[in-house]
């Protein structure tokens, strides 16, 4: 099982600044996921990357994948305070998802 | 839709004693899994069920730790003899189950907050 490391573990800003978390391994990705959980819930799925070099868009989040498929990065722009929560990469393995240890991101109004 | 459900919300329990956490997946999703969140550990896998095949147990830490899924439906995560090491966040999810080489979306719960003291 390949570990995945986050960066980084917490991340304080003001409402409309811009941030990038990142998410790598020493190993190749199959696929990588990104997930949102705020306090008190469940992770929720926000993308999953699959092909080396892939960006996806969702609203103000860009999601990129590693040309060698070891790294991703979450980028978001004008961050808001419903940003806040944990952002975590996971990648399957088997039957499971395994999960990096998560940044924590505070967007202060 | 409802989501999957996940009772009790918080549990708190005095060490030595057993505990059952509950899940009901969403309704038709053949897999189920079971994760412990914890500060220290971060996010970590537990067991998977897949229809009436032989769960998955390689994530449980310790023969105190059991699940069981009836029917395919409900399922139950057991822990005896509680440590205050098992104090986490027991989240539960589940996807279609319908396999293949591209990994499925898996559907959380809210979880279980265990506190035990």
């Amino acid at each position: 099982t390949q570990l995945l490391e986050q960066s980084p573990q917490f991340l304080s800003i003001q409402e409309g600044e811009n941030l990038t978390v990142y998410c790598n391994s020493s190993s190749v990705f199959s696929s990588l996921q990104w997930y949102r959980q705020e306090p008190g819930e469940g992770p929720v799925l926000l993308v999953t990357v699959v092909t080396g070099g892939e960006v996806k868009k969702l609203k103000r989040l860009t999601f990129q994948f590693g040309d060698a498929r070891k790294d991703s990065s979450l980028h978001i722009t004008a961050a808001q305070p419903g940003d806040t929560g944990l952002y975590l990469c996971a990648q399957g393995d088997g039957n499971k998802l395994v999960f990096g240890a998560g940044t924590i991101l505070r967007v202060k109004s | 839709g409802a989501g999957v459900s996940q009772s009790p919300s918080n549990k708190v329990t005095e060490k030595g004693k057993d505990v059952e956490l509950r899940c009901d997946p969403i309704s038709g999703h053949t897999a189920l899994y079971w994760y412990r969140q914890s500060l220290g550990q971060g996010l970590e896998f537990l067991i998977y069920f897949q229809g009436n095949s032989a769960p998955d147990k390689s994530g449980l830490p310790s023969d105190r730790f059991s699940a069981e899924r009836t029917g395919g439906s409900v399922s139950t995560l057991t822990i005896q003899r509680t440590q205050q090491e098992d104090s986490a966040v027991y989240l539960c999810a589940s996807s279609l189950g319908r396999g293949g080489s591209r990994q499925e979306t898996q559907y959380f719960g809210p979880g279980t907050r265990l506190l035990v003291l």
